[in-house]
């Protein structure tokens, strides 16, 4: 079944790493996505990975995917204030037409 | 220049009421997204049109009619408002069908008194 779990709190200090995890159910899945959302704001797409890729990497972003373990993560380097909100984990299948199932949220805090 | 846009942004409204939610997009994509999300923060897509057509339709209370009079518009109307629909509505666009980004809408909180 469509299933994302993500945990919901995580707090780091400003200038660490922020390592945030998910876990999916489906293996069919074909695009994994991280979305950001700021308070009272929508969702801006972070960056996504395809179900082929082990890692993906963008500036400060990191994205490792174990399609074993249906383990995505994503890790942002020297984490900054600004860098606090809800991250969402996504996950698209073939012939979904693009239907997205969502984990929970996990919400980041970054503290000085 | 704003890319997906909703309107109203706040929606205060009684039990009972009939409402709607209008969204549109000037990136001329062909598909277009209602989501739904609640006080957890837990989002769930509702419908989804591409050029127009019903594509997605989850499970959701035949209370809720989207509308695509074209392909930059989908509007939600909501009958019989119950205090259970109260939750922030996204609007989303993409490209495509196949893995395409959606652009998400700034969301419109309603509130069902």
């Amino acid at each position: 079944g469509e299933d994302v779990e993500q945990s919901l709190f995580l707090s780091v200090r400003e200038g660490d790493s922020s390592v945030i995890n998910c876990t999916y159910t489906d293996s069919s899945s074909t695009y994994l996505y991280w979305y950001k959302q700021e308070p009272g704001a929508g969702l801006q797409l972070l960056t996504y990975i395809f179900s082929n890729m082990d890692m993906k990497q963008d500036q400060r972003l990191t994205v490792l995917l174990n399609k074993k373990d249906k383990h995505l993560s994503l890790r942002i380097a020297d984490t900054q204030t600004g860098d606090s909100a809800i991250y969402f984990c996504a996950e698209s299948f073939p012939g979904g037409y693009n239907k997205l199932i969502f984990g929970a949220g996990t919400r980041l805090a970054v503290h000085p | 220049d704003t890319a997906v846009s909703q309107t109203p942004k706040y929606l205060v409204t009684q039990m009972g009421n009939d409402k709607s939610i209008k969204c549109e997009q000037n990136l001329g994509h062909d598909t277009m997204y209602w989501y739904k999300q609640d006080s957890k923060k837990f989002l769930k897509i509702m419908f989804s049109y591409n050029n127009k057509e019903l594509i997605i339709n989850e499970t959701v209370p035949n209370r809720f009619s989207p509308k695509s009079p074209d392909k930059a518009h989908l509007n939600l109307h909501i009958n019989s408002l119950e205090l259970g629909d109260s939750a922030v509505y996204f609007c989303a666009s993409s490209q495509g069908t196949s893995g395409n980004e959606q652009f998400f809408g700034p969301g419109t909180r309603l509130t069902v008194l």
